[in-house]
């Protein structure tokens, strides 16, 4: 799996878009890239994915860049309840078997009231 | 239902001790990980079951023994620990396949003196 860059923290206010970005440069042409979030004393939850297009549902929407190089994930409308660390993961999708998740340090996401 | 059910919750053991780790889902996922999270660390990936047969262990020692009796549940036996192996643990389930978004329970959160 590639390689992501994410800052290590970030701040926000709160109504505002919060944009994350993540750099993985390395990307092969069969690597998606997911976002997760774990919210203090919480398990990792799903955001969203993709590969190369922009994807949009109900609580985020991913901007990949046309290189793929690099992408952004953007809550439109920050709450206190978003505060978390944000994990970008880039990985292929399973064939016919299952592969567990490789974490890196992601971006600690702190809403300001 | 998108529930991945861990018990307990806390769990407390001294070094000699056997105690397990049980993880449930309801979503006919039949893929299932535990993972490992030490204090101010990203997850860290330990098994991966797919269709009740261990597919993964990511070199995880011998006093951890993970067991899947049904597409439902999930068990990891605790023997021996050391008090280094204090961590929230996570369980996470998926469908196996293209599809491959992680569920994530709560976890456990293990202490062992």
């Amino acid at each position: 799996d590639a390689k992501t860059t994410q800052p290590p923290s970030m701040d926000c206010a709160e109504g505002r878009a919060a944009n994350l970005p993540c750099n993985h440069s390395t990307i092969s042409g069969n690597e998606y890239v997911y976002w997760y979030r774990q919210i203090h004393s919480q398990g990792p939850q799903y955001i969203i994915h993709g590969l190369k297009n922009n994807e949009t549902n109900e609580m985020a929407s991913l901007i990949i860049t046309e290189d793929r190089k690099s992408s952004t994930l953007i809550l439109p409308h920050a709450t206190l309840r978003d505060t978390a660390v944000y994990y970008c993961i880039v990985r292929a999708r399973s064939g016919g078997g299952a592969d567990g998740l490789t974490f890196g340090k992601g971006t600690h996401l702190i809403i300001q009231p | 239902d998108t529930e991945v059910t861990q018990t307990p919750k806390h769990l407390v053991m001294g070094m000699t001790n056997k105690k397990s780790l049980k993880c449930e889902q309801h979503m006919g996922h039949r893929a299932m990980y535990w993972y490992k999270q030490k204090a101010k660390k990203p997850p860290e990936l330990m098994f991966v079951y797919s269709y009740e047969k261990l597919s993964i262990n990511e070199s995880v020692p011998s006093r951890f023994s993970p067991e899947c009796p049904n597409s439902s549940l999930l068990n990891l036996h605790l023997h021996a620990l050391q008090p280094e192996d204090s961590a929230l643990y996570l369980c996470a389930s998926s469908q196996v396949g293209l599809k491959n978004i992680q569920y994530f329970g709560a976890g456990t959160r293990l202490s062992v003196l």
